[in-house]
């Protein structure tokens, strides 16, 4: 169990530009889960995924974002035209559903967009 | 729509009891969980509770009351180390995605 990896750890980019992290969640957990936290806040959802499938979505989440898990296994989270409130830590969590299922949060990609 | 209100801050002092507080109001119930997060870092899981009652686990203890909507964490004998932000959070329902409260900010003081 090597727990959930994301990359990269900060990400500085300009407004406008695309921005693209990934996730690689606990390998026999098949829920994987994108979270936005900014500071003194706690993490707000974004996104999930059961295996392949895209079971639920934001409404918050604005046609910009876009995430993907192709084969089940690691995702990843697309920015397009960031905005300067697009800054946040951008975090990623894994589950296995069974029993009681809870989360494992990856150390996050905190961006920063100039 | 769902709502998770916590405390934003609270100060207590070495080896002394503190009690975070949760209320949430959700369209449906199936858990509460809390997550310790220190400063920079990701959240850990803590405790669960769907159930009514306390959940005892070494210095941390949850308890659920659903008809009230309502959690505490309780945190014994405090140590500096437990300085951290301690977040709520429900689930609505099974396989819904899980709703976190704002986090409270606990700072212990020697």
């Amino acid at each position: 169990d090597t727990g959930v990896s994301q990359d990269p750890r900060h990400k500085i980019t300009k407004r406008g530009q695309n921005v693209t992290f990934r996730c690689d969640p606990i390998s026999e957990h098949n829920r994987l889960y994108w979270y936005r936290q900014t500071l003194g806040q706690g993490p707000e959802f974004l996104t999930y995924f059961q295996n392949e499938a895209q079971l639920e979505k934001s409404r918050l989440l604005s046609d910009r974002f876009s995430a993907e898990r192709p084969k089940g296994s690691f995702s990843t989270l697309e920015i397009q035209r960031t905005e300067q409130g697009d800054s946040a830590m951008y975090l990623c969590a894994s589950s296995l559903t069974q029993g009681r299922e809870k989360l494992f949060f990856g150390s996050g990609t905190q961006l920063s967009v100039l | 729509g769902q709502n998770i209100d916590q405390p934003t801050e609270m100060t207590a002092t070495e080896g002394a009891i503190v009690q975070i507080n949760c209320t949430y109001q959700t369209s449906g119930f199936n858990g509460l969980f809390w997550y310790q997060q220190h400063a920079g870092e990701a959240p850990t899981f803590l405790s669960y509770n769907v159930l009514d009652g306390l959940e005892e686990k070494g210095r941390f203890s949850s308890f659920l009351s659903r008809s009230k909507g309502y959690s505490y964490l309780l945190l014994k004998e405090l140590q500096m180390k437990d300085s951290a932000s301690y977040l709520c959070a429900v689930r609505a329902d099974y396989g819904q995605n899980f709703v976190f409260g704002p986090g409270t900010r606990l700072s212990v003081l020697p």
